[in-house]
């Protein structure tokens, strides 16, 4: 079965300061995707970072960047910069056969200022 | 582009009644995927279409849930007759194979 694991269901974080989020999946896939979506309180999934099974590179974007381990099946998110528009919830999904997508139960992300 | 997008946003309703739920996907996106998201269950996926055609329904919670896409620019989510327990928000998504999921707004909907 494939499944994704998020187990903080919560996390606080400082204004300016770095939060990494953790992520964990389990899969007898070889080739997938994993992502990393956003949603504010505007209830919109907004899509945060992409990473590509197959690439040994962390993806970076902006601020956010991943710390993907394939052996240990880990796929964590790192804030830097901590931004109030930040707060929000974090879901990490995983994609496998191009389409099918499972989702994390989510963490909740509050940045204090 | 637009982006997915969804109608309507917000829908209150009382039980027993029809509910139709409306999305237009990414142009050129062959993929579409219904979702509902509840803070018991999380995001769940209802059905996807590939090429308007519907794959896997296993996730539609029962009979009173149904979905069609007559063409490519067009889905709906329909339950009849709601129940108090259907509130949840409602996504569509679209997707290219192998690419990213791109979520529309989401239909928040209130069934008393």
């Amino acid at each position: 079965a494939q499944t994704v694991t998020q187990s903080q269901p919560e996390m606080s974080v400082q204004e300016a300061e770095t939060v990494t989020l953790s992520c964990t999946y389990d899969t007898s896939e070889s080739n997938y995707y994993l992502f990393w979506y956003k949603q504010p309180p505007s209830r919109q999934m907004i899509l945060v970072i992409r990473q590509e099974a197959y690439k040994q590179q962390n993806a970076t974007e902006n601020r956010f960047s991943v710390n993907f381990q394939k052996a240990a099946k880990s796929f964590s998110l790192k804030i830097s910069d901590s931004q109030l528009g930040d707060t929000a919830m974090y879901f990490c999904a995983f994609m496998f056969e191009g389409y099918d997508m499972r989702f994390g139960a989510g963490t909740r992300l509050t940045v204090k200022p | 582009d637009a982006g997915v997008i969804q109608s309507p946003r917000h829908e209150v309703t009382e039980m027993g009644q029809e509910v139709t739920l409306r999305c237009k996907p990414i142009s050129g996106h062959d993929y579409l995927f219904w979702y509902r998201q509840t803070m018991m269950r999380g995001l769940e996926l209802l059905i996807y279409f590939n090429n308007n055609v519907p794959i896997d329904d296993s996730g539609m919670p029962e009979d009173r849930f149904s979905a069609k896409m007559p063409n490519a620019s067009f889905s709906t989510l329909k339950i009849q007759p709601s129940e108090p327990r259907d509130s949840a928000v409602y996504f569509c998504a679209s997707s290219s194979p192998l690419e990213t999921q791109y979520f529309g707004p989401g239909t928040r909907l209130l069934v008393l």
